[in-house]
């Protein structure tokens, strides 16, 4: 079993859309939680952290479940500029990546 | 302007000929990573290091080597590429192993071994 997964896509939705991403985790020693976005051929860059209380930033929400080792990402009213593709990362001693979920916002 | 630089931005070499990667960050992190990305298969960790001299193998060091001399710069050395190791590398940082704040990237190095 993977450290982390996630469904590699791909969703493709219209603009104003809402898209939920989810995640699992196989080691429940895990300190910390993040999403990353990475656009084509591009370094993946932080999009937020994710608290066990869950946390908002704009359009994007991050929910942790430890209990059952996930965590989501919620994007409300998809933008254009959303499509990427969006990795999940969890700490344990070092950071473990998913392999992504790739998006693609359309007109 | 706090960043990770990686060079060369793109690299064609043939099987055998020994090669750098060169990381560089400005924001006095300890903890600094390479990663390398395939298709499919997500990041996936070469080598790591926790601070001036330190480093450890992560989940895919075959054919690389990687030093810490200095704590700005974490150059990754390929003595004999092969085509297995085509692939588009990532070079990290982090102030505090990546516990809390995550990481920074570089823009990557696309490398073609031939």
């Amino acid at each position: 079993r993977k450290e982390v997964e996630q469904d590699p896509g791909p969703f493709n939705v219209p603009e104003g859309a809402t898209v939920a991403f989810n995640c699992t985790y196989s080691n429940s020693a895990s300190q910390s939680f993040f999403w990353y976005r990475q656009d084509c051929r591009k370094e993946p860059k932080l999009l937020m952290s994710v608290y066990s209380s869950g946390n908002e930033d704009g359009r994007f929400t991050a929910q942790l479940n430890r209990a059952s080792q996930y965590i989501s990402l919620l994007i409300r009213d998809s933008k254009l500029s959303d499509s990427a593709t969006y990795l999940c990362v969890v700490n344990v001693y070092d950071m473990r990546f998913g392999a992504g979920t790739r998006l693609t916002v359309k007109p | 302007e706090a960043q990770v630089t990686q060079n060369p931005r793109y690299l064609i070499t043939v099987t055998g000929k020994k090669l750098t990667v060169t990381c560089s960050q400005n924001m006095n992190h300890e903890y600094m990573s390479w990663y390398r990305q395939d298709p499919g298969l997500g990041l996936r960790q070469i080598y790591y290091s926790m601070n001036v001299e330190v480093t450890d193998k992560g989940d895919v060091p075959e054919g690389y080597k990687v030093s810490r001399k200095e704590k700005r710069n974490f150059p990754l050395i390929l003595e004999s590429p092969s085509p297995n190791q085509t692939s588009l590398y990532f070079c990290a940082s982090s102030g505090t192993g990546g516990s809390n704040y995550g990481y920074t990237f570089g823009s990557g190095t696309r490398l073609t071994v031939v």
